[in-house]
């Protein structure tokens, strides 16, 4: 079944505990992105990744770090986290729009990591 | 950023009625898709409309592309209990292959029984 995984669903963690959150992805998707979601603020992107080793800032880096070793990962990792990123996390991934696509480019979503940062 | 604006931000009807929900950009747009979310769920891809379409069905769904006034409008109709979700329009800026998405704020949608 063609999908996108997010590990954990569910993560309760204090100030200053580094985390990964991973995605993993089997539609052999070029592009890749992380979002997070807050309540009247709609989903923010945080990087995204065009293909492997590429890697770009979205709206909102900032306390975020990715890294696209592997065309099918793209973990998302806090170093330090802190209470203003406790948030939904949505990985999603596409192909990249071309010909071949027929410049279509719908993402694929997880099905969320909700965060809690004491 | 957030380029696309919906509106309106919450919509309640009564099942059977249409809903329509609208959302406009900013600049020039390669493409303007559909989302719909159900209560903190992943998004599910609805529809996508090429920048050179005035509009497009699928099932009850139906959008609508002005790109003159950089407005779309997403109608469902004779809606069920079962579309209540919320609706994000998403737009992939033009000319550009990267796969990106700017989603706006969403519009949620109840639809009564």
């Amino acid at each position: 079944e063609a999908q996108v995984t997010q590990n954990p669903r569910y993560l309760i963690t204090v100030t200053g505990k580094k985390l990964t959150v991973t995605c993993s992805q089997n539609m052999n998707h070029e592009y890749m992105s992380w979002y997070r979601q807050d309540p009247g603020l709609g989903l923010r992107q945080i990087y995204y990744s065009m293909n492997v080793e590429v890697t770009d800032k979205g709206d909102v880096p900032e306390g975020y770090k990715v890294s696209r070793k592997e065309k099918r990962n793209f973990p998302l990792i806090l170093e330090s986290p802190s209470p203003n990123q406790t948030s939904l996390y949505f990985c999603a991934s596409s192909p990249k729009a071309s010909p071949r696509t027929s410049g279509r480019n719908e993402q694929f979503f997880g099905p969320g990591t909700r965060l809690t940062v004491l | 950023s957030q380029q696309g604006e919906e509106d309106p931000q919450a919509l309640s009807i009564q099942e059977g009625e249409n809903a329509t929900m609208n959302c406009s950009y900013k600049t020039s747009i390669n493409n303007l898709q559909w989302y719909r979310q159900n209560s903190g769920r992943g998004l599910v891809h609805l529809i996508l409309i090429r920048s050179n379409e005035r509009e497009k069905h699928s099932g009850r769904l139906r959008v609508t592309l002005d790109t003159s006034k950089k407005s779309s409008s997403l109608l469902i109709t004779a809606s069920r209990a079962a579309d209540t979700a919320s609706y994000f329009c998403a737009t992939a800026p033009g000319s550009s292959n990267t796969g990106k998405l700017i989603f706006g704020q969403g519009t949620t949608l109840q639809v009564k029984p």
